[in-house]
């Protein structure tokens, strides 16, 4: 049974570029949470999303920031023209539906903006 | 709001010593629950343990045990008989039961241990 899977695992991207994040939860599993973690920081919640809804985006960024959860496919986090600050490990967490003790975690997206 | 403190940036422990990792929260939900997850330097969140606010008993999987102290808003980390592959961050987390529960992290505890 495959875990949650985030791709890439790493990314460079330049001040200016688009960076796009991906996220499929585990199979089974409807409810998708994206975080940020800076360095030597603990994650920040970002957004959470169910197919084809956001539920809670009260973390993300006003602008520049974007999140979608298609019906079919994976969750995709997008940031527009990166800036250096937004240079950090991004991960993502699923859960299944209805109220449940974990969210399984993926092994993160490492964006570096030169 | 939610509010998670880990108040040690750092620890060295000796292997094979137990080791408590301090965890406090706060909040004005009656219904919560509190994790602990670990960051190996592979950068992966690792779930170790959950504590329901409602749970009668502290949580324990395994070598890891919760100190669960409602009253004192504490929610301790016990790792008995540390070995040398428990170095690595440790983060604290809470999620309200109401909402769109989401996890609240602190700032993590970095564990070092030494042979």
């Amino acid at each position: 049974n495959a875990g949650v899977m985030q791709n890439p695992r790493h990314l460079v991207r330049r001040r200016g570029q688009e960076a796009r994040l991906r996220c499929s939860p585990m199979k089974g599993h409807s409810h998708v949470y994206w975080y940020r973690q800076l360095p030597e920081e603990g994650l920040k919640f970002m957004v959470y999303l169910q197919k084809e809804n956001i539920i809670d985006e009260s973390g993300m960024p006003k602008e520049r920031f974007s999140a979608e959860f298609p019906k079919e496919g994976p969750s995709i986090l997008r940031i527009q023209q990166v800036v250096r600050g937004d240079s950090a490990a991004y991960f993502c967490a699923s859960s299944p539906q209805g109220e449940t003790n974990e969210q399984y975690f993926g092994p993160g997206t490492r964006l570096t903006v030169t | 709001a939610q509010k998670i403190t880990q108040t040690q940036p750092g620890m060295f422990v000796q292997e094979k010593e137990a080791v408590t990792l301090d965890c406090t929260y706060d909040t004005s939900d009656p219904s919560y629950g509190l994790f602990w997850y670990k960051q190996p330097s592979s950068g992966e969140m690792i779930f170790l343990i959950y504590q329901g606010s409602y749970d009668q008993q502290n949580a324990t999987e395994g070598r890891y045990s919760l100190n669960f102290q409602k009253a004192r808003k504490s929610a301790n980390l016990v790792i008995s008989a540390s070995q040398l592959g428990d170095s690595a961050m440790y983060f604290c987390a809470m999620r309200e039961v109401q909402g769109a529960q989401k996890l609240v992290f602190g700032q993590g505890t970095r564990l070092t241990i030494n042979p």
